[in-house]
């Protein structure tokens, strides 16, 4: 059960795109179509932006986007603005009821 | 819908705690359940999920064998039972309400947990 893996760290300048990756192995993000994303504000509750690799939730603008590729599943941040600088983290199905973290990335918005 | 987590505190390495969350706007005994938590510095780490009636519970392997997740749907209550800690235990613990499959959509605000001499 490791952690998935993500870049400490992204940036973009307002409207510019960022992607950030999430690799993890066959037993989870590659073997399963349950990924999801989560932004997270200093001192606020992770908000789900991705679910299921590419859906977005009610309310989320459609800057936001998810896809997978083998092991690595990637967030895809178009138009930035100001207000996307965060942390965000990627998570995993990883079977037997079981799921996993990445270890979050900050984006900064330049 | 409100998570509210409590019974975090200072405790001793080998020691025990009792976190808590009360649920409220929302069909309790109808959810699945995690707690997920985040050490100084860290990221977030899933530690334990559990069914809407108690009957299915799984554990990241840090923690089986010392941790038990438990509900009662009559008080709207999550629990985490945490034995044996450790140091590297230390962390703030949150409750989480899953949504849809693998996908959490409400947060408590956490309760912190400190385990050192």
């Amino acid at each position: 059960q490791s952690a998935l893996t993500q870049p400490p760290s992204a940036s973009g300048s307002p409207g510019q795109s960022v992607t950030i990756s999430c690799t993890g192995t066959s037993s989870d993000v590659g073997g399963y179509n349950y990924v999801s994303w989560y932004q997270r504000h200093p001192g606020k509750a992770p908000k789900v932006m991705i679910y299921e690799v590419n859906k977005r939730p009610s309310g989320v603008p459609d800057r936001f986007s998810g896809s997978k590729s083998g092991n690595t599943a990637s967030l895809t941040v178009s138009g930035l603005q100001a207000e996307d600088e965060a942390d965000y983290y990627c998570s995993s199905y990883a079977g037997s009821n079981k799921d996993v973290f990445g270890g979050g990335t900050k984006l900064t918005v330049l | 819908v409100q998570l509210v987590e409590s019974g975090g505190s200072l405790v001793q390495p080998g020691g025990s705690l009792r976190l808590s969350c009360t649920a409220s706007g929302f069909m309790f005994s109808n959810s699945w359940m995690t707690w997920v938590r985040q050490a100084p510095g860290k990221g977030l780490e899933w530690v334990t999920t559990i069914n809407p009636d108690g009957s299915e519970k799984s554990y990241v392997d840090s923690v089986k064998g010392r941790f038990t997740i438990s509900r009662d749907n009559a008080k709207n209550s999550l629990y985490l039972q945490m034995n044996s800690l450790r140091a590297e235990d230390t962390a703030e613990y949150y409750c989480a309400k899953v949504w849809t499959f693998s996908t959490w959509d409400s947060w408590g605000q956490g309760t912190l947990v400190t385990v050192s001499t």
